[in-house]
């Protein structure tokens, strides 16, 4: 009950192309579904994030997704670019419990 | 603003020494802080929850006699790993979160440290 399923486990995109990550957990306790992009020996970085009042938040190229009734939500990448190459994990928390859980994350490549 | 220190971003040791690592939250104040292992192209394993002023709670098979957290202050959480073994080698990452956004979820992460244990 408290896994994030995320998919694909690696993703290759054109440049130009859209990337698209999706996510879906199980705990209907969670209130806040961020993003995080993640360069090789670094931390991760928050990318974006919705609360599942909200069916969707755009950010300049980066735009969430989120189905509640079906417990789901996805990254899309607009107009990719090499720069986009790192490794995105999805998240869910409940912020009273503090708890974050983690997907397994998706290393993505952007082709020149 | 929001932004977490880490320190070292990277270091050897001998096996059977001990390390320390440092978390840092800069411009803000952190009550909760959390330790991760990061395995290579795996994700962020949360070890404990660090509390500042009290003893830290540890996820299920992590060693607390092993992974010692401390967070003697609202800016800062230390992990010590003693005794040092090859197999404890991994990317630590800590997370805080701001005191003074207390419900909205988010983490800032630290940098990381990479340990390498010969």
């Amino acid at each position: 009950q408290q896994q994030v399923k995320q998919s694909p486990q690696s993703l290759i995109v054109q440049k130009g192309g859209i990337s698209i990550i999706n996510c879906a957990y199980e705990n209907t306790a969670f209130d806040y579904f961020p993003w995080y992009q993640q360069f090789p020996g670094k931390g991760p970085a928050l990318l974006i994030a919705i609360r599942p009042d909200v069916s969707e938040k755009k950010e300049g190229r980066f735009t969430i997704s989120f189905n509640k009734s079906a417990k789901q939500f996805s990254l899309h990448i607009m107009d990719s670019q090499p720069g986009d190459s790192a490794t995105y994990f999805c998240a869910a928390t409940n912020t009273g419990g503090f708890k974050t859980i983690f997907g397994a994350g998706t290393r993505l490549f952007v082709k020149a | 603003g929001a932004v977490v220190s880490q320190h070292p971003s990277w270091v050897i040791c001998k096996s059977g020494t001990s390390v320390k690592i440092e978390c840092r939250s800069l411009d803000f104040q952190a009550t909760t802080m959390f330790w991760y292992r990061q395995f290579p192209k795996q994700s962020l394993m949360l070890m404990a929850t660090s509390n500042e002023g009290s003893k830290a709670t540890y996820e299920q098979g992590v060693e607390k006699d092993k992974f010692l957290i401390n967070h003697a202050s609202l800016t800062l959480s230390t992990l010590t790993v003693t005794s040092a073994h090859p197999e404890d080698s991994s990317f630590y990452i800590c997370s805080a979160r701001d005191l003074g956004r207390p419900n909205t979820g988010e983490l800032f992460f630290g940098e990381g440290s990479r340990l390498t244990v010969l």
